[in-house]
């Protein structure tokens, strides 16, 4: 069975400094790899996904991830984080084998510091 | 371009009641899904849809009933609605479903049940 992990419900950082959000994954076969966020009260909006190719995927607003297929993780991760990054994100994994089925990790609440 | 709508926004209801959650797209999307996002459990699929006509269930479908005559619309229905339903609802889209493509998410439905 698939799923995700994001081993961290909050992650704190100070603006200007880098940041990144865990993820790892579990799924048979090669996985399709997506960050999401999500402000408040809002519905969730795609960062970038991880499908084959370069492990380093570039994403909107900055952002971007690594795909690590020895340690099953995809983190996120920007080099300077601005205030207006504060959201919650989620990772999601579907796995190849003719499901259109998404598994979402449970969140992690990114709050950058001034 | 309105892309993906909800409604309601907010919904309170008592238990037992029949409830029906709207969901329209405007991209004539072929996949349709609609979440549940709950605290400590992140986005749960409830249904999908590959197509007007085809549906299938995700790993929270118990209480749930969908249907989808019309490619831009997939309404949830919770049958009998129970309190353990109270959460919010977010249904979303993508051009093919398959995992290379992105979801789209509508605004939310936050649904209170007494």
């Amino acid at each position: 069975a698939q799923s995700v992990a994001q081993p961290e419900d909050q992650v704190n950082v100070a603006e200007g400094n880098p940041l990144t959000v865990k993820c790892t994954y579990s799924v048979s076969g090669n996985p399709y790899l997506f960050w999401y966020v999500q402000y408040p009260n809002r519905g969730l909006q795609f960062l970038l996904k991880y499908i084959t190719g370069d492990n380093l995927v570039k994403g909107s607003y900055g952002f971007e991830a690594e795909f690590n297929k020895s340690q099953t993780s995809f983190h996120l991760k920007k080099p300077s984080a601005l205030v207006s990054d504060s959201a919650l994100y989620f990772c999601a994994v579907r796995g190849f084998a003719g499901t259109y089925k998404y598994i979402f990790g449970t969140g992690t609440r990114l709050k950058v510091l001034a | 371009d309105a892309g993906i709508t909800q409604s309601p926004r907010y919904k309170i209801t008592e238990t037992g009641r029949q409830v029906t959650l709207m969901c329209h797209q405007t991209w004539s999307h072929s996949y349709m899904f609609w979440y549940r996002q709950d605290l400590g459990h992140g986005l749960r699929l409830i249904y999908y849809s590959a197509a007007a006509d085809i549906t299938d269930k995700g790993e929270v479908s118990d209480g749930y009933v969908v249907s989808r005559s019309k490619t831009e619309n997939f309404p949830l229905t919770l049958e009998s609605a129970t309190r353990s339903q109270t959460s919010v609802y977010f249904c979303a889209s993508s051009d093919s479903g398959g995992g290379t493509d992105t979801q789209y998410f509508g605004p939310g439905t936050r649904l209170t049940v007494l």
